[in-house]
């Protein structure tokens, strides 16, 4: 059973329309959430980390976290052909040993934006 | 550019050579990780080390050997691997919290390509 789920997508968006990217994690405990963009043939850039339930937002960029749905998602405003990425959840453990970093990882959404 | 510097970019090693892939940070985290990129796959931890102490292997074969010298500096040694090792290695690192404060992110270096022939 995967511990951190994503749909794997391609999801295909116009220019200047929302993204919507989901995830959902089975860790009921899990305490910190992070959204990373990975360009191909890249490593991973975190673009955003959300620990408490509610909404966070940077720039064009919106995460929503519910931890009663065990459900974190990211909204990317005014999408541009540039964020055309594979999208990363990860999450960190529940309480317990050390945790430092310690990250599961979603498979990835492809997102597309075309012009 | 991260302050995670990974070398080599890229690696071609036979199934009988050894080699090592290193990772150096500049960014004054205490903690740092070794993950793994296959195709299709989701990124897999590997091995965490917590200043320089490894707390964490995630049940990797033998034939990867990570060591840590101090804070700011990791290895994974490599030797025997097979073609399906082929993948790509990321050295990550992370600053060190309270115990009350759980998980925190981290930052990856640009990876080690490795193919395994």
């Amino acid at each position: 059973q995967k511990e951190v789920e994503q749909n794997s997508g391609p999801l295909s968006v116009p220019e200047g329309a929302i993204a919507s990217l989901n995830c959902t994690y089975s860790d009921r405990g899990s305490q910190s959430f992070f959204w990373y963009r990975q360009y191909s043939g890249k490593s991973p850039e975190l673009i955003m980390s959300i620990y408490s339930n509610g909404d966070k937002e940077d720039g064009r960029f919106t995460a929503q976290l519910n931890k009663a749905s065990q459900y974190v998602s990211l909204l990317i405003r005014d999408s541009q052909p540039s964020d055309s990425a594979t999208y990363l959840c990860a999450v960190t453990p529940g309480a317990g040993g050390t945790s430092y970093g310690k990250l599961t990882f979603g498979q990835g959404t492809i997102l597309t934006v075309h012009p | 550019e991260t302050g995670v510097t990974q070398t080599p970019r890229h690696l071609v090693m036979g199934m009988t050579n050894k080699k090592s892939l290193k990772c150096e940070q500049h960014l004054g985290h205490n903690a740092m990780y070794w993950y793994k990129q296959s195709a299709k796959k989701p990124l897999e931890l590997m091995f965490v080390y917590n200043f320089k102490e490894q707390t964490e292997n995630n049940s990797v074969p033998s034939r990867f050997s990570p060591e840590c010298p101090n804070s700011s500096h990791l290895f994974l040694h490599l030797h025997t691997l097979q073609p399906e090792d082929s993948a790509l290695y990321l050295c990550a690192s992370s600053p060190h919290r309270d115990r009350g404060h759980w998980g925190t992110e981290a930052f990856f270096g640009q990876g080690t390509r490795l193919t395994v022939v």
